[in-house]
């Protein structure tokens, strides 16, 4: 059974800066793309940031560039998102989600998602 | 960047026909895949790679996409089936989700 297991998430002060991690178990986790998406209170879904199987390949959402980070460890089954510069706006619940198809593929779709944990930047 | 538009709401009656539309230029040289998400859970993939259902997803859940425009298809809409829905495709190294649709069954 697969399993997604956000953590991390907390309150923060504008500026500061956060890191969640996404522990994965139930299948072989190097060989799928997974990815971040975050949802502000009330509102809808956004993309975060993907990254490839191997993790030679990231990708990020124009309003996260620069200030997040993502990287995942095959040995810990572990995805992980590193945010900077933490503004207001960044609020939301965040959830990794495991990509569909193995790779190489691009991360066109995701099968499986966690149940997320609320980041809340506020001073 | 792409953008993909999905109507905020529709409505349907209990047993009848829903349709939820997502536009986007050439979405049809795309695959588009559908999420449902209900009130404080989790999304749930229903559609992948345009028309494609998930194990587990009822056979009432059907999906398409041509030209511009992907379609999701509801056929005997329950009262269970009352959620938000949004769209999703994958453009140019980014993943890009419709604003979503909130599926009403009265």
């Amino acid at each position: 059974e697969v399993q997604l297991v956000e953590s991390g998430g907390g309150l923060v002060q504008p500026g500061g800066s956060l890191r969640l991690s996404c522990a994965a178990s139930g299948f072989t986790f190097s060989s799928y793309a997974m990815t971040w998406v975050r949802q502000a209170p009330g509102k809808g879904l956004e993309w975060v940031s993907a990254i490839s199987g191997s993790g030679g390949s990231t990708y990020f959402a124009d309003s996260v560039k620069g200030r997040f980070t993502i990287s995942r460890d095959s040995s810990k089954n572990t995805l992980y998102l590193q945010m900077n510069s933490l503004r207001a706006e960044d609020t939301a619940v965040y959830y990794c989600a495991k990509g569909g198809v193995e790779v190489p593929a691009a991360p066109i779709y995701f099968d499986y998602w966690g149940q997320g944990t609320l980041v809340t930047v506020s001073s | 960047s792409y953008e993909l538009t999905q109507p905020p709401s529709v409505s349907v009656s209990p047993g009848q026909t829903a349709s939820i539309t997502c536009s986007g230029d050439k979405l049809g040289d795309k695959y588009a895949s559908w999420y449902q998400q209900k009130p404080g859970q989790s999304p749930v993939l229903v559609i992948y790679q345009d028309s494609k259902r998930p194990s587990g997803i009822p056979e009432r859940f059907s999906g398409s996409n041509s030209g511009n425009t992907a379609t999701l298809t509801i056929s005997g809409t329950q009262a269970l089936d009352e959620a938000d829905y949004y769209c999703q495709a994958w453009d140019s190294s980014t993943v890009v989700f419709g604003g979503g649709t909130k599926l009403t069954v009265l």
